[in-house]
Parts: structure tokens; sequence; C-alpha cells
């Protein structure tokens, strides 16, 4: 059964200090991929990054880095030099590739990132 | 850059009335889905779409919620009957041609129902 787990309900951080989300996965399938959205307090979801199950190379943006270890079912996020634009639920996910699944998305439970001036 | 749009943003009904929520997917994309989020909660799966015919639903899209691409351009979740608990932010999503997870789905802006 595929299920994202963010141990992390709420972080508070003061601005310019780095923050790392937790993220924890599992899945039966070989194939699939993981996202991380963003939920600003306006409530849209936004798309920061997909990784395939096959590419470990983590991953950097700008102040976002994404750090995907198989061994541990873990897909952590990162921001660097953290800014009150940052503050946001920020979602982890998986889609299974089984090709009969069309792809639904499941969501872990969020974690509620504050960031104070 | 292509967006997905949903309409209304914002629908205020009455229990037990009927609601359209209304979703424009991005133009060339094949995949459709329907998404909820209580409040405080997690986003969840309710439907996907593609070849006009539903592909996979969770056990909340039960008898009383249904979807349909009435045209070329148009996505749309019906509520029957709504219940109290169906007030939630609901999520259009969609995504391109393959359909097996290599396609990132794009999310709406979502559309927040309150049944009173």
């Amino acid at each position: 059964a595929q299920k994202v787990t963010q141990a992390q309900t709420e972080i508070s951080v003061v601005e310019k200090e780095d923050v790392t989300l937790d993220c924890v996965y599992e899945t039966r399938d070989t194939t699939y991929y993981l996202f991380w959205y963003k939920q600003p307090p306006s409530g849209e979801l936004v798309f920061l990054i997909r990784r395939n199950s096959f590419d470990e190379q983590n991953e950097i943006s700008g102040r976002y880095s994404w750090n995907f270890q198989k061994s541990t079912s873990s897909f952590n996020f990162t921001i660097t030099a953290s800014q009150v634009v940052d503050s946001a639920v920020y979602f982890c996910a998986l889609s299974e590739a089984s090709g009969t699944s069309y792809d639904k998305v499941i969501f872990g439970p969020g974690t509620s990132l504050s960031v104070i001036p | 850059e292509p967006e997905v749009t949903q309409t209304p943003s914002h629908q205020v009904t009455q229990m037990g009335q009927e609601v359209i929520l209304r979703c424009v997917p991005i133009s060339n994309h094949l995949y459709f889905y329907w998404y909820r989020q209580i409040l405080g909660q997690k986003v969840e799966f309710l439907v996907s779409f593609y070849n006009n015919e539903i592909s996979e639903k969770s056990e909340i899209f039960d008898d009383q919620f249904s979807v349909e691409r009435p045209d070329g351009s148009n996505f749309t979740l019906k509520i029957r009957s709504t219940k109290l608990e169906d007030s939630a932010m609901y999520f259009c999503a969609s995504s391109g041609a393959t359909g097996d997870g290599t396609d990132t789905q794009y999310f709406g802006p979502g559309t927040r129902l309150t049944v009173l």
C-alpha cells in the first residue's frame, strides 16, 4: 500500500535559518515518483519538484534542495536561508507508475512551516 | 505558462442542494483528476478521468459524486445532494499524455465549497 509520512506537523524558524522538512514513503512498486508541493496561505497547490525512483541524485534549485535516499525511503526537502515568503504548508507526495492507476497522487499530511522575521 | 483554472473560487450552498464545480485543464492534457482537502487536513484523491470515462475512484467518490467532460475544454465535478461533510477545498488537476505516473499533475487554484 502507498503511504507518505511527514512526521513534522509544524516547524517554526527564524528568517535566514536553514530548515529541513522530512518525508518518508512506502510503496511496493519499483517505479514511482515523488513530489513536493507548496500550499501558501492563499490555498493553491504549487508544484516544486518531481523525482523518479531511478534517479537518486540530489537536486538543488536556488535556496531549495532535495535529498532522495531509497535505502531509507526518504525524500527530504531543505530550504536554505529561509524567508518569510517560505511560510506555507508543504506536502510530500507519491505516485506509482503501475500503468493502471493513472498516476493518482497520494499526499502526506503536510508540514506547516512558519518563518518568523 | 498554461495553467489549470477553476470556477468559482468559493461556493456556498445549502445542505441537500446540488453543486457543480468547474475546471478548465491545461489544453493538451489528457488525464484529469479531482482531489479534496478538508480544512486543515491532507489532500485526498477523489477520481481520475481519461478518454471520457472514470479511470479510478476512491471510496470517498460515492454515488453522490459524478464527473463529466461536457465539451473539449471543461471538466466538472457534480455533487448531487450536498452534506455538511462535503465542505472542503476541491482541486482539479490535469496531466499529460502518458498517464502512467511520468507526467506531473498540475493543480488548479481550488474551489472552496461551504455547505451550510
